[in-house]
């Protein structure tokens, strides 16, 4: 069982709209929970890295949340534009170490 | 400053043989780590080296091997080759692995296809 779960699979949404992406895990402690962004045919580029007492981290339009009581962490897009258009996945990393745990991650899709 | 660099960019392998991947972290970064993305299992985990020895290794057969040069480069390996190692291998730099001071930096990865 994948001890990382992202939800939805994939989202379509319209430009200008917001939207809000799931992560829900299973392995601990962690260090460190990521968000990253990877468009067609690249590598992923790092959003938002959160330790396990924070709350929530933003990189522009980005904010990730982080709740660890219930293991979920979520991504919110605001006013999405049509570069918004990629995977993003979801990455947890273990305490002590290298170890870590990839989502499967979200299709986002971004029409005018 | 110049980002990760992979090369080569593209690969075709016939099963059985052997390949060799190369990977040049961002100037200062003594940490790279390796990973396999397919559509089927997503990203996955290979191994890590730090001042040329690994640190970490992910559940890889023996088949897959790297090393770090004194340079902080690295070459991954892969002998006897098979249809299912066809895939996405992502290189990325740090300055020291994935504690939560270090950003992590990708490569755009070398594309291989085993036939």
């Amino acid at each position: 069982k994948n001890q990382v779960e992202q939800s939805p699979q994939s989202l379509i949404i319209l430009e200008g709209k917001n939207c809000t992406l799931q992560c829900n895990y299973t392995v601990s402690p962690f260090s460190n929970l990521r968000w990253y962004k990877q468009d067609t045919g690249r590598g992923p580029v790092s959003l938002t890295i959160m330790t396990f007492s924070e709350n929530t981290k933003s990189n522009g339009r980005y904010t990730a949340t982080l709740d660890a009581d219930t293991k979920q962490s979520s991504l919110h897009i605001t006013a999405s534009q049509l570069s918004d258009s990629a995977s993003y996945i979801c990455v947890v990393i273990l305490t002590g170490a290298n170890n870590l745990f990839f989502g499967t991650g979200t299709r986002l899709t971004v029409i005018p | 400053k110049a980002g990760v660099t992979q090369t080569p960019r593209y690969l075709i392998k016939t099963r059985g043989q052997q390949v060799t991947l190369s990977c040049s972290p961002i100037s200062g970064h003594r940490s790279v780590s390796w990973y396999q993305q397919t559509p089927g299992q997503g990203l996955q985990f290979l191994f890590e080296y730090f001042s040329e020895t690994q640190r970490n290794k992910g559940n890889f057969p023996g088949r897959f091997s790297g090393r770090q040069f004194s340079n902080s480069r690295s070459e991954m390996n892969v002998s006897t080759l098979e249809l299912g190692d066809s895939a996405l291998y992502l290189c990325a730099s740090s300055r020291d692995g994935l504690a939560i001071n270090y950003e992590q930096y990708f490569g755009p990865g070398t594309r291989l296809t085993v036939t």
